[in-house]
């Protein structure tokens, strides 16, 4: 059964302190992976898509690389308003139809 | 731009009431349409997901149906809500051309 895992579970930062978050994935042949910021009460923002072993992307303080087993979200020097649930999602089927999600990194950034 | 709508926001129902939940996505045409729970600790579950009016794919077997009346609406039922119903359940969309899930901001379901 595909699976997506991610750790930690939670993490708390100070300000300025940087840190990754894991995704590892289960599947051959990867079709893409989603990374997803979700706020308390909301449903999930997107913030980026990986298609190949090697590809990095960047948006602010956040910066997402996959590898052939599983993707990082690295974050540099957070923000308390970085403080969320960031989900990683796997593509299965043709068309992006269907998506595994994992269960989340809960991250706190202490100012 | 694309939006998406849900509602209600939250919805406190007894058992073996009925349910209807609505989804409409504005600036998009023929998107993909989508329906997940959310349970505590559990990832997203997709629950339905639909490519066209009326046609709807079933992901797991449940107290629920979806249907899709119109090309941008989408709509989560129930005849009798069980206690196990209770959850987040959000709608997302996404275009036939291969681009992410955007989603909705959810309805939280709780049971009595």
């Amino acid at each position: 059964e595909d699976q997506v895992t991610q750790s930690p579970e939670a993490l708390r930062l100070q300000e300025g302190e940087s840190s990754s978050l894991n995704c590892s994935y289960t599947v051959s042949g990867l079709r893409g992976l989603f990374w997803y910021r979700q706020d308390p009460g909301k449903g999930p923002e997107f913030l980026f898509t990986l298609y190949s072993a090697g590809e990095e992307k960047e948006k602010e303080r956040l910066k997402a690389t996959l590898t052939k087993k599983e993707s990082f979200l690295h974050i540099t020097a957070p923000k308390p308003e970085d403080s969320a649930t960031y989900l990683c999602a796997e593509v299965l089927g043709t068309g992006f139809q269907k998506l595994v999600f994992g269960t989340g990194t809960r991250l706190l950034v202490s100012p | 731009s694309q939006t998406i709508h849900q509602w209600p926001a939250t919805l406190v129902q007894p058992v073996g009431s009925p349910l209807s939940l609505e989804c409409t996505v504005e600036g998009t045409s023929n998107p993909n349409l989508y329906w997940y729970r959310q349970a505590a600790g559990r990832g997203l579950q997709l629950l339905f997901y639909s490519v066209g009016i009326g046609q709807i794919s079933s992901e797991v077997p449940q107290n629920l149906s979806a249907s899709r009346p119109q090309d941008r609406q989408f709509i989560l039922s129930s005849k009798k809500l069980l206690l196990s119903d209770s959850g987040f359940y959000l709608c997302a969309w996404s275009s036939r051309e291969n681009q992410p899930q955007h989603f909705g901001d959810g309805t939280r379901l709780s049971i009595l």
